[in-house]
């Protein structure tokens, strides 16, 4: 079976600071991880992805995330977080032969101006 | 282009009650999925359809729920009679043809907040 945890309810940053949302995974098999990001009263957004390559992936609005296969974890990170980043955060896994995605519970990520 | 749409946005109805959820995926994408996310908790996988049949359906909680994609179009989940347990936010999402779907990132609606009371 695969799984998400995403250890951390609430991540609080100050506006212009590093971001970083945890993510870790268990899977069978070769991971394909995702990055989505729910606005308020919005549908869940793709960020950014894991398929193959290199370990470090950049995404929309200034996002990346490194795979780290050693930890099986999938971080998210922002050098320097904007108020309007505040939204709740889901890292999402697959592998092959399943299409479905196993998510994480979410981090609610609260960027204080 | 537009992008995955579900109506209606909000639903409160009495338990025992029937509601149907819609959900119009991106134009040409075989795949749609549904989820659902109750309070606080993961989003969990329901069903996965391609085109118009059901691929996996694993995740359905139980016989009250009933989806559909007639056509291969639009997809309805109908849950029927509402327990106050099924309460939660129920996603759409699309993803591209069957050839390309393990790389291919899925598109989510907005969600319907069902509320049984």
């Amino acid at each position: 079976a695969q799984s998400v945890a995403q250890p951390e309810d609430q991540v609080n940053v100050a506006e212009g600071n590093p971001l970083t949302v945890k993510c870790t995974y268990s899977v069978s098999g070769n991971p394909y991880l995702f990055w989505y990001v729910q606005y308020p009263n919005r549908g869940l957004q793709f960020l950014l992805k894991y398929i193959t390559g290199d370990n470090l992936v950049k995404g929309s609005y200034g996002f990346e995330a490194e795979f780290n296969k050693s930890q099986t974890s999938f971080h998210l990170k922002k050098p320097s977080a904007l108020v309007s980043d505040s939204a709740l955060y889901f890292c999402a896994v697959r592998v092959y032969g399943n299409n479905r995605l196993a998510f994480g519970k979410g981090n609610q990520v609260v960027v204080i101006p | 282009e537009a992008g995955v749409t579900q109506f209606p946005s909000h639903s409160v109805i009495e338990k025992g009650q029937t509601v149907t959820l819609r959900c119009d995926p991106i134009s040409g994408h075989d795949n749609l999925y549904w989820y659902r996310r109750v309070m606080g908790k993961e989003i969990k996988f329901l069903l996965h359809f391609v085109k118009e049949s059901k691929q996996d359906e694993s995740g359905m909680p139980n016989n009250r729920f009933l989806a559909e994609r007639t056509g291969g179009t639009y997809s309805t989940l109908k849950v029927q009679p509402a327990e106050l347990e099924d309460s939660g936010v129920y996603f759409c999402a699309s993803s591209q043809k069957v050839g390309q779907t393990m790389n291919t990132e899925a598109f989510f609606g907005q969600g319907t907040r069902l509320t049984v009371v």
